[in-house]
């Protein structure tokens, strides 16, 4: 177990549709990361925010959007949801913005999403 | 642009073998980090081992080692005394000072009885 939690496991939606994921990254960590893994792109970086500012921005769509709140836990907002989005949604948190001692990413379980 | 090729989808290895698993990489950085993550059948991401790339040493935790050839950008895995635990995906990573962290495709490891 990590310690970074991410509800709800399982997701399913129809397109058009808008979800929000949420993580609640591991105590005392202020870095929180985004992921996207699917089977044709792989596992891609798609935002990170630090001490509630967003930091570095990857392949996130126009649809996505994200924010960390003050007590550090994360959103992920996904709209106008197509077919192709269906994927896990990985989250994962750091004490500190990457490039510093103490940057190791810990990932969370996942947020399985299915867009039928 | 950074990239990371690993050239073998899937591999196999004997229980209580060694087996070594390849990572090439391309970064215009000089200043970067290595991971390789571990995705058993939970689909959870388990941080495996990590390298700075200031850090001649290369980094060992435990049956999981690494070679990390900075010149040749080449990052392999080696998992000695390998177990039925270590089935899973490993992914290899490479993460600029700009935080953007970037995987491969992926390696499958299949550890037989």
């Amino acid at each position: 177990d990590s310690g970074v939690t991410q509800t709800p496991k399982h997701l399913i939606t129809a397109t058009g549709q808008r979800v929000t994921l949420r993580c609640s990254p591991r105590s005392g960590d202020l870095s929180v990361y985004w992921y996207q893994q699917s089977l044709d792109q792989g596992l891609q970086f798609l935002i990170q925010y630090y001490n509630g500012e967003e930091r570095a921005k990857g392949n996130i769509l126009e649809r996505f959007s994200a924010q960390q709140f003050p007590d550090l836990h994360s959103e992920l907002n996904l709209s106008s949801l197509e077919l192709g989005d269906s994927a896990l949604y990985f989250c994962a948190s750091s004490v500190a913005p990457q490039g510093t001692s103490t940057d190791t990413q810990y990932f969370g379980p996942g947020t399985r999403l299915t867009v039928l | 642009a950074q990239t990371v090729t690993q050239s073998q989808p899937e591999m196999s290895v004997q229980e209580a073998e060694t087996v070594t698993l390849s990572c090439t990489y391309d970064t215009s950085e000089s200043d970067y980090y290595l991971f390789w993550y571990k995705q058993p059948p939970s689909r959870q991401m388990i941080l495996v081992i990590r390298q700075e790339a200031y850090k001649q040493q290369n980094a060992t935790e435990n049956r999981f080692s690494v070679n990390f050839q900075k010149a040749a950008k080449s990052f392999s895995l080696k998992i000695s005394d390998s177990q039925l635990g270590d089935a899973a995906m490993y992914f290899c990573a490479v993460m600029n000072r700009d935080d953007k962290i970037i995987f491969g495709k992926g390696t499958r490891l299949h550890i037989l009885p």
